[in-house]
């Protein structure tokens, strides 16, 4: 089958660094996504990693290790707006084409001043 | 370009009566997929239309039913509800071609089953 799984919660402070992890088990595997939700709001795109390795995008990085079946999400010099959900997501037994995502429950990010 | 767009926005029905959710996806985006999200379950895929045929089917019951149009607008259909049906229902709309096949999301319709 597949699976994944995120922590629940997480805290932190403003301006500070918060890496939120997923884990995933999946025969078959293309690509790991990331996206985040605002409360209330619908899930935006945030990354999309299929190599091994960091991949950075402005104040976002995504890190992902196949063998490992890990990847992150690093979020720096955190702002309050950063306050959302953020959900891991694998593609249905790694089909290459396909718009059947298989998203873990998400992590809840709150910034505090 | 304008993003994916749903409606209603809010719904609210008594349990046994039918509901029909409506998505346009972005323009030139032929694939549309539909999500359910509830605090308890998450994101639990529904299924998947792309050129007017099913592609993908989640596990639902046969209460829960889709449709695409040759404009690749979907519907979707839930007859016989029940409460638990109650819940945000997302659409989603990619490229099938080239790109990683991010998926963007509509606001999504509320539907609450009382």
């Amino acid at each position: 089958g597949q699976n994944i799984d995120q922590p629940t919660e997480m805290t932190a402070t403003e301006g500070a660094i918060v890496q939120i992890n997923c884990t995933y088990q999946t025969s078959g595997f293309n690509g790991l996504f990331w996206y985040q939700q605002h409360a209330g709001e619908a899930p935006t795109f945030l990354s999309y990693n299929v190599l091994d390795g960091l991949e950075e995008k402005g104040r976002f990085s995504s890190f992902l290790s196949r063998s490992k079946g890990y990847s992150y999400l690093l979020l720096k010099e955190l702002q309050m707006k950063d306050s959302a959900s953020y959900l891991c997501a694998v593609p249905y037994y790694g089909s290459s084409n396909t718009g059947k995502l298989i998203f873990g429950q998400g992590t809840t990010l709150q910034v505090k001043p | 370009k304008a993003g994916v767009t749903q409606t209603p926005r809010y719904l609210i029905k008594t349990r046994g009566q039918q509901v029909t959710l409506s998505c346009s996806p972005i323009s030139g985006h032929r694939s549309v997929s539909w999500y359910q999200q509830t605090p308890g379950q998450g994101l639990q895929f529904l299924f998947e239309y792309f050129s007017e045929t099913q592609r993908n089917k989640g596990n639902f019951p046969g209460r829960f039913s889709g449709r695409q149009f040759s404009n690749s607008r979907s519907e979707m259909n839930v007859s016989t509800l029940e409460l638990g049906d109650s819940a945000l229902y997302l659409c989603a709309s990619r490229r099938t071609s080239g790109g990683s096949g991010e998926q963007y999301f509509g606001p999504g319709t509320r539907l609450t089953v009382t």
